[in-house]
């Protein structure tokens, strides 16, 4: 069982926006400003979409916005399209140097 | 572009010892604090340990499930870093992926542990 909890699935139409919640507890996800997102496409290397909570690395399209709130953190996808169809982990710094993640979301474009 | 590729993986024995390596190209390597990331089949992803640049002290630190078993190292003249696993257990059975610092992944590198 991961330490950060998400949601199993979920889904959107083009188009459409979609929010995955990932949960944690005051030592992590609510205790920490270094909580990240990423998307794994099958075959492809898994790639950094947020840090920080809200901020985007160079490329990554504005349509990706992070939030948190308390215990919980949220990556909200905005304008869905085909290529957003990937699995999506969240991650949050622990006391320092350790580094606890979530289970996963895997996100349909319908 | 930074690219990572992962080598050395394959299938072991319980008990048995494997080296993983990551060649990293595109970036100043030395500058670059590294980090080993498992990802066993249908669970998430889990902290394996992370080395950091010499000019920051070259420390590591290791998630649980590797203390006392697994080692990473780097060697900056080859821009590459080291997963030196022993001991290894069924339960070690994953993909893993190396990483600069959670920033860059690579595609991953499958490990199997089984007799």
């Amino acid at each position: 069982q991961s330490a950060l909890t998400q949601p199993p699935s979920a889904s959107g139409s083009p188009g459409q926006s979609v929010a995955i919640s990932c949960t944690g507890t005051s030592s992590d996800v609510g205790g920490s400003n270094y909580v990240s997102w990423y998307q794994h496409r099958p075959g492809k290397a898994p790639k950094l979409m947020l840090y920080e909570i809200t901020k985007r690395p160079s490329g990554v399209p504005d349509r990706f916005s992070g939030s948190k709130s308390a215990n919980t953190a949220s990556l909200t996808i905005s304008g869905l399209q085909p290529e957003d169809e990937a699995d999506y982990y969240c991650s949050s710094y622990v006391g320092g140097d350790n580094v606890v993640f979530g289970g996963g979301t895997k996100l349909t474009v319908l | 572009e930074v690219q990572l590729v992962e080598s050395g993986g394959g299938l072991v024995k319980p008990g048995g010892s494997l080296r993983l390596s990551c060649l990293v190209s595109g970036s100043t390597f030395s500058n670059d604090w590294m980090a080993w990331v498992r990802q066993a089949p249908g669970k998430g992803p889990e902290w394996v340990g992370r080395i950091k640049s010499k000019s920051a002290g070259g420390a590591t630190h290791y998630g649980a499930p590797a203390k006392g078993r697994f080692t990473i190292s780097r060697d900056d003249s080859r821009n590459t870093v080291y997963l030196q696993m022993n001991t290894l257990q069924n339960d070690d059975t994953a993909v893993y992926y190396c990483t600069t610092d959670l920033w860059v992944w690579g595609q991953g590198i499958l490990v199997i542990v089984s007799s």
